[in-house]
């Protein structure tokens, strides 16, 4: 089935530090790929898309690129602030033709703090 | 302002009852979706519905009821059968038909929800 992996957290770093959140997947097909972020107590906000191979998602300073050789969906950020402190989801979504409802499969998140 | 609602914010339930979450959406979105969040986990998919009066169960629906009787709700029951139902409780949305931006799902700022 349908699987993706985020690396391990919590990630601390301090501001003005390159993020770099890896993000690897498994599926059939060609899946969309997502970047989703958390803070705290509240729902998840879209972040960035990428929908084929080669695509390279941007918002925020944030940026992403489908890598389908290497399977993976690496978050980055040049420069972090504190309002960055967030969990940061990595996700799929797979159509499946006529059938697809459009299931997202989650990775575990991870925990991301910057210091001043 | 176009969005996802959800009530209440917090919710505390003694054991054996049954308590309804509610989840409201203004988006003329067709599928809409219920996943539970777990402290250090992804989110996983509980029920979702592609159009009113049909949904289907997702990866962890013991316990859980759901209803799809107007297109802009989609309320949730956690029954007396879920035997672990503390957890924070997300809805989100998608709009099905068209191109670009189908494959997205919104979210709500969810509900979190503790068993006394």
């Amino acid at each position: 089935g349908d699987s993706v992996t985020q690396m391990e957290g919590p990630v601390t770093l301090s501001e003005e530090a390159f993020l770099t959140i890896n993000c690897t997947y498994t599926a059939t097909g060609y899946p969309s790929l997502f970047w989703y972020v958390q803070y705290p107590g509240e729902g998840l906000q879209l972040l960035l898309k990428a929908t084929k191979a080669d695509d390279k998602g941007s918002n925020k300073g944030f940026e992403a690129t489908y890598r389908k050789e290497t399977t993976s969906f690496h978050l980055e950020k040049g420069s972090v602030q504190v309002s960055d402190s967030a969990v940061y989801f990595c996700a799929l979504s797979r159509s499946a033709g006529g059938t697809s409802y459009g299931k997202l499969t989650f990775g575990q998140g991870t925990i991301l703090t910057v210091h001043p | 302002d176009g969005g996802i609602t959800q009530s209440p914010k917090y919710l505390f339930r003694k054991e054996g009852q049954n308590v309804t979450l509610s989840c409201e959406q203004n988006l003329n979105h067709d599928a809409m979706y219920w996943y539970r969040q777990d402290p250090g986990q992804g989110l996983r998919l509980i029920y979702y519905s592609q159009i009113v009066n049909d949904f289907q169960k997702g990866d962890i629906a013991e316990g859980y009821s759901v209803s799809r009787e107007k297109k802009e709700s989609f309320p949730l029951t956690v029954t007396s059968a879920q035997k672990n139902p503390t957890a924070f409780y997300l809805c989100a949305s998608r709009y099905r038909h068209g191109g670009q931006g189908t494959d997205t799902q919104y979210f709500g700022p969810g509900t979190r929800l503790t068993v006394l």
